[in-house]
């Protein structure tokens, strides 16, 4: 069965500041996904990661991916108060439409 | 582009009751996924349609069941409603394959 992990669980972080999201995933899974979610909001895309190695950069967010490890990454780069949110990764099965989600990470960023 | 829309915003209902909710997917889009999110959690998948025909289940009770229309909306119906029914209830639209486009939600109460 395919489980998805996050870490840390809660983040606060002073501005200016770089910090790394962590998402393990149990089984080898075709796609990966990072969302962001604010307080009572639905999911914004974020990235879709495809293939190992794929690394992904939007502003101050970056996005990696190891297959072999497991591991998807989000780097926090200068962060700023309006990165404040929680982040979720997600793992899918290529012809299996059921993505699993992590826990998410709540980021406070402080000024 | 309409985006995905869902009915109603809110909705509170008491324990044993059934409950309709409603999506419009994005103008293209042939697939919706329903996903529950309780508070505090991150997203579960309930299940998927593609092209009006259920494409995929997550670990939901039968009570738990879906329609998907012609014209690629989608409702979820929830019967004999428990308190851990409560919260988030996302669905989102894709063409084919894992949610493209995530809907605002309808915050679901039981009590």
């Amino acid at each position: 069965e395919l489980k998805v992990e996050q870490n840390p669980l809660f983040l606060s972080m002073q501005e200016g500041k770089n910090y790394t999201i962590y998402c393990n995933y149990s089984t080898t899974s075709d796609r990966l996904y990072w969302y962001r979610q604010d307080p009572g909001k639905s999911l914004e895309s974020l990235f879709v990661l495809l293939s190992n190695g794929a690394v992904k950069q939007e502003g101050r967010l970056m996005a990696s991916l190891d297959t072999k490890a497991r591991l998807s990454t989000l780097h926090i780069t200068a962060a700023v108060h309006d990165l404040s949110a929680t982040y979720f990764c997600a793992a899918a099965l290529l012809f299996n439409n059921d993505m699993r989600f992590g826990a998410g990470t709540r980021l406070t960023v402080k000024p | 582009e309409t985006g995905v829309t869902q009915s109603p915003t809110h909705l509170i209902k008491t324990r044993g009751q059934q409950v309709t909710l409603r999506c419009s997917s994005q103008s293209g889009h042939n697939t919706v996924s329903w996903y529950q999110q309780a508070l505090g959690q991150g997203p579960q998948f309930i299940f998927q349609y593609y092209r009006e025909e259920e494409n995929g289940r997550g670990n939901f009770p039968p009570r738990f069941s879906g329609l998907q229309f012609p014209n690629y909306s989608s409702e979820l119906n929830v019967n004999a409603l428990e308190l851990d029914d409560s919260a988030l209830y996302l669905c989102a639209s894709s063409l084919g394959g894992t949610p493209g486009i995530f809907g605002p939600g309808t915050r679901l109460t039981v009590l």
